[in-house]
């Protein structure tokens, strides 16, 4: 079946960097687009990027410009989110998930869904 | 960037009819999708596109769109649909981005 899996919980101190992947099977990893969303503790969703594993082209919301870098390996069906300069305010869990398009013009969904990495910034 | 607004908190008599919103510019453009989201747990999609759902998502889940607002409706809602419902869209600020709401609560009484 369709799957995204992704790396265990990360704790990091303030300013480090983190690197959390997602590995992709039951399906063409170069076909669909990764799209990387967080979650704080109680919060909504919040869209940090996506990239196209074909191409390896990215682009990233305005937010985290300059601090996150979204990468990808063919030969592993992996897709990677690296955020750096880490502070406590980036404590939240990590998904990665499938961007999707249809047939009718407008239409666009995520899934699936990663299982979720934890990211605990704390000094 | 464009924004997605929701109702924080909505309730529900068990096996009664629900409505929970979702308004932004981005949808007079891009139809909303629906996430179900339960503690503890990943987002799932249970709308997209033009009223539809994915296998497995039970037919009491329906969608629809006017002007800006996007509504899921469950009809004769269950125990089991108490969670956190989400919208999203693509954004329409031209960077091929994305937009969510703010999440609404659901509870079922």
């Amino acid at each position: 079946q369709v799957q995204l899996v992704q790396s265990g919980a990360e704790v990091r101190k303030p300013g480090a960097s983190v690197k959390v992947s997602c590995k992709a099977s039951g399906y063409s990893f170069t076909t669909f687009d990764i799209n990387w969303v967080r979650q704080a503790t109680g919060q909504g969703l919040e869209w940090m990027g996506w990239m196209n594993p074909n191409n390896g082209y990215s682009g990233y919301a305005q937010k985290f410009q300059g601090r996150v870098t979204m990468t990808r390996s063919t030969s592993t069906s992996t897709a990677y989110l690296e955020l750096s300069s880490l502070r406590s305010e980036d404590t939240a869990v990590y998904y990665c998930a499938r961007g999707n398009s249809g047939d009718h013009v407008g239409e666009a969904w995520f899934d699936p869904w990663g299982q979720g990495s934890l990211v605990i910034v704390s000094s | 960037s464009s924004e997605l607004t929701q109702d924080p908190a909505v309730s529900v008599a068990l096996g009664q009819t629900v409505r929970i919103t979702c308004q932004g510019d981005s949808l007079r453009v891009y139809y909303a999708s629906w996430y179900q989201q339960k503690p503890g747990q990943a987002p799932v999609l249970v709308l997209y596109g033009r009223n539809k759902r994915p296998s497995g998502i039970p037919d009491r889940f329906s969608g629809s769109r006017s002007g800006n607002t996007a509504s899921l409706t469950i009809t004769g809602a269950q125990a089991e649909d108490e969670a956190d419902y989400h919208c999203n869209s693509r954004d329409t600020s031209g960077y091929h981005g994305w937009v969510f709401g703010g999440g609404t609560k659901l509870t079922v009484l």
